[in-house]
């Protein structure tokens, strides 16, 4: 079957460092995917990893292991904006459109 | 950036009433979109993938005549909710894809949908 793991919550203080795991299995696996949902809103792209390794945005960076079938999440210089719900997604190609397969998503906590 | 509108932002109706959602890509002509389902502090189900010209393909239980998916043109796709009930209640959110960018989708601000 398809599944994607990730830990409910993690709480952290201001300007600390978080890394978010996950792992999958899944079929027609393309890349990792990882979105910041706010409550309320609308999820917002951060990153994806179409090879194994690390892609760096700013204070946000993903990686991926192919061979592991895993990946993360690494929050620096945490912000109390950054308290959100994070979701890695599996974008798989299992028919002509490709699709995105959601994780259960992992609830952030910024405290002073 | 690429921008997508979700209409209306929040819909109250009265439960064996039918509810239209818009969702337009703003900026940038959409491929393909999607249309998710999101209950509070749950992921996102993708319940059907539109593309323009062509039939939705529907996820596993997902009834497609309960919800019916139109892709009018690479910048418009609805999705109505027929005959609604209380148990449609949730947040709708629809997401769109550019050409030559399969990897990532852009959301829109979601329609939080209350059936009475």
């Amino acid at each position: 079957g398809q599944s994607l793991e990730q830990p409910s919550e993690v709480t952290a203080v201001e300007g600390a460092i978080v890394q978010i795991n996950c792992t999958y299995q899944t079929s027609g696996f393309y890349g990792l995917s990882w979105y910041q949902q706010h409550d309320g809103g609308a999820p917002t792209f951060l990153s994806y990893n179409g090879l194994d390794g690390l892609e760096e945005t700013g204070r946000f960076s993903s990686f991926l292991s192919r061979s592991d079938s895993y990946g993360y999440l690494l929050l620096q210089e945490l912000q109390m904006k950054d308290s959100a719900s994070y979701f890695c997604a599996v974008y798989m190609t299992t028919d002509s459109w490709g699709k995105l397969q959601f994780g259960a998503g992992t609830q952030v906590v910024v405290t002073p | 950036g690429a921008v997508v509108s979700q209409h209306p932002s929040r819909v109250i109706c009265k439960s064996g009433t039918s509810v239209k959602i818009e969702c337009r890509s703003l900026d940038f002509q959409a491929t393909t979109m999607f249309w998710y389902r999101q209950f509070p502090k749950q992921s996102l189900m993708l319940m059907a993938t539109s593309n323009e010209g062509s039939k939705a393909t529907y996820e596993q239980g997902v009834e497609k005549d309960k919800f019916l998916i139109n892709h009018a043109s690479l910048t418009l796709s609805t999705l109505t909710v027929t005959s609604a009930h209380p148990e449609d209640s949730s947040f709708y959110i629809c997401s769109a894809r550019a050409r030559g960018a399969q990897e990532t989708q852009y959301f829109g601000p979601g329609t939080r949908l209350l059936v009475l």
